[in-house]
């Protein structure tokens, strides 16, 4: 069963408007959780990360965004450009509950396009 | 640094071949992951290391599938004998062991078993 699940498989946004990618988990032992973006023939690269202490996490045009009674986080991008059109991958992690410290669960990742 | 080097980037093979996919991790780094992406799957852990040790090799197909990591730069995933469903993109992933530690990938194997 998935652990992280990304239900939006593609997301088609135009230039200059807002992105929102969404993500729900359902292990309550999760406490860190990031994002990576990956293009084409590429490496998933780090985006950004939230601690299960936050409910907010801003860089630049980037926003992540954590609601831990839902078990959901959103990745919102202001203002959206073509060049941010890759797939995105949510992960999660136990950091505090030893064992699988380090481990991230992936999601199976959405893809956006960010129209000219 | 030069980033997480995963060799060869492309292998195509036959069926019942073994083979070797190669990682450098990033200098320092004291974990490396390594990830199987198929469209029906995903990105799904096979196996990590901590110091050079496996941890959790919990994903890990099948038998056919073995890692080592004999020195802190330089790990192998190897598959024998290989089956077309291997066919995948094999990513490598490195990070510092802590908590918050995001990980670094390379740019992966593109693997097909024919």
């Amino acid at each position: 069963d998935q652990q992280v699940k990304q239900n939006s498989p593609s997301l088609s946004v135009q230039e200059g408007r807002i992105s929102i990618l969404n993500c729900d988990y359902t292990n309550s032992m999760f406490d860190y959780f990031l994002w990576y973006k990956k293009y084409p023939a590429e490496g998933p690269t780090f985006l950004i990360s939230i601690s299960s202490i936050k409910d907010k996490n801003e860089d630049g045009r980037f926003t992540v965004f954590l609601n831990k009674s839902a078990k959901h986080l959103s990745l919102h991008i202001v203002p959206s450009q073509p060049g941010d059109s890759a797939v995105y991958f949510c992960a999660a992690s136990a950091q505090n509950y030893g064992g699988s410290q380090g481990n991230l669960i992936f999601g199976k990742g959405t893809k956006l396009s960010v129209k000219p | 640094d030069a980033g997480v080097i995963q060799s060869p980037r492309h292998e195509v093979t036959e069926m019942g071949q073994e083979v070797t996919l190669r990682c450098k991790p990033i200098s320092g780094h004291n974990s490396l992951f390594w990830y199987r992406q198929t469209m029906m799957r995903g990105l799904e852990l096979l196996i990590y290391f901590n110091n050079n040790v496996p941890i959790d090799d919990s994903g890990m197909p099948e038998d056919r599938f073995s890692a080592k990591m004999p020195n802190a730069s330089f790990s192998t995933l190897k598959i024998q004998p290989s089956e077309p469903r291997d066919s995948a993109v094999y990513f490598c992933a490195s990070s510092f062991w802590q908590v918050g530690a995001e990980q670094y990938f390379g740019p992966g194997t593109r693997l097909t078993v024919t």
